[in-house]
């Protein structure tokens, strides 16, 4: 049962571009919602979150953006540098009943030259 | 450095073996969680420890148990090991209950052979 969504296995985008990662999760409980980023042989980063009274939240490059009720989120990163080629994971916490996050399986981003 | 450590940072065994992974949590945070990333996966949460109590538990096998200690820091047990297992293994830590952002650790790659 994946509560969190990643459609997309892998992007790839033209450096100086815009990365747009999109996510859809299905449980309506969930209130907090938060990118992490992972290289390789590391583990994931915290990016950036938005909780679910907000529809945007901004942080440099990095944009999030909420839409409850299509139950959908999308990371967006302008613009797109090198270093930003990662794995993203979208994830969601039910920040009232527990406080475990779900994660989905992540987007690889490809930033091309 | 995260502030999150796990050791060892790989670990190869034989299947039907048991092994214990580590974590210390970072300084100050009470909580934390243990994931697992297999290949097609993304991170699994298994489970969750807050202040040396179990608060949550995920997708975890009876095989598989953890404990946190009264200096907080945490190891996860994997015994009869099947090649299913081979995985990352990573430890997150946060400050309270309710978890906004987790602060992960670099990863424990486990391959059982």
């Amino acid at each position: 049962d994946q509560q969190v969504k990643q459609n997309s296995p892998s992007l790839s985008v033209q450096e100086g571009r815009i990365s747009i990662l999109n996510c859809d999760y299905t449980n309506s409980m969930f209130d907090y919602f938060l990118w992490y980023k992972k290289y390789p042989a590391e583990g994931p980063t915290f990016l950036i979150s938005i909780s679910s009274i907000k529809d945007k939240n901004e942080d440099g490059r990095f944009t999030v953006f909420l839409n409850k009720s299509a139950k959908h989120l999308s990371l967006h990163i302008v613009p797109s540098q090198p270093g930003d080629s990662a794995v993203y994971f979208c994830a969601a916490s039910a920040r009232d009943r527990d406080d475990k996050i779900i994660f989905g399986k992540g987007t690889r981003l490809h930033i091309l030259p | 450095d995260s502030g999150v450590t796990q050791t060892p940072k790989h670990l190869i065994t034989a299947t039907g073996q048991r092994v214990t992974l580590r974590c210390s949590p970072r300084s100050g945070d009470l909580s934390v969680y243990w994931y697992q990333q297999s290949l097609d996966q993304g991170l699994q949460f298994l489970i969750q420890y807050y202040n040396g109590e179990e608060r949550a538990k995920g997708n975890i096998l009876e095989r598989f148990s953890a404990q946190q200690f009264p200096d907080l820091h945490s190891e996860l047990n994997l015994s009869s090991l099947e090649l299913g297992d081979s995985a990352l293994y990573f430890c997150a830590s946060s400050v309270g209950l309710v978890a906004v952002g987790y602060t992960f650790g670099s990863g424990t790659r486990l391959t059982v052979v």
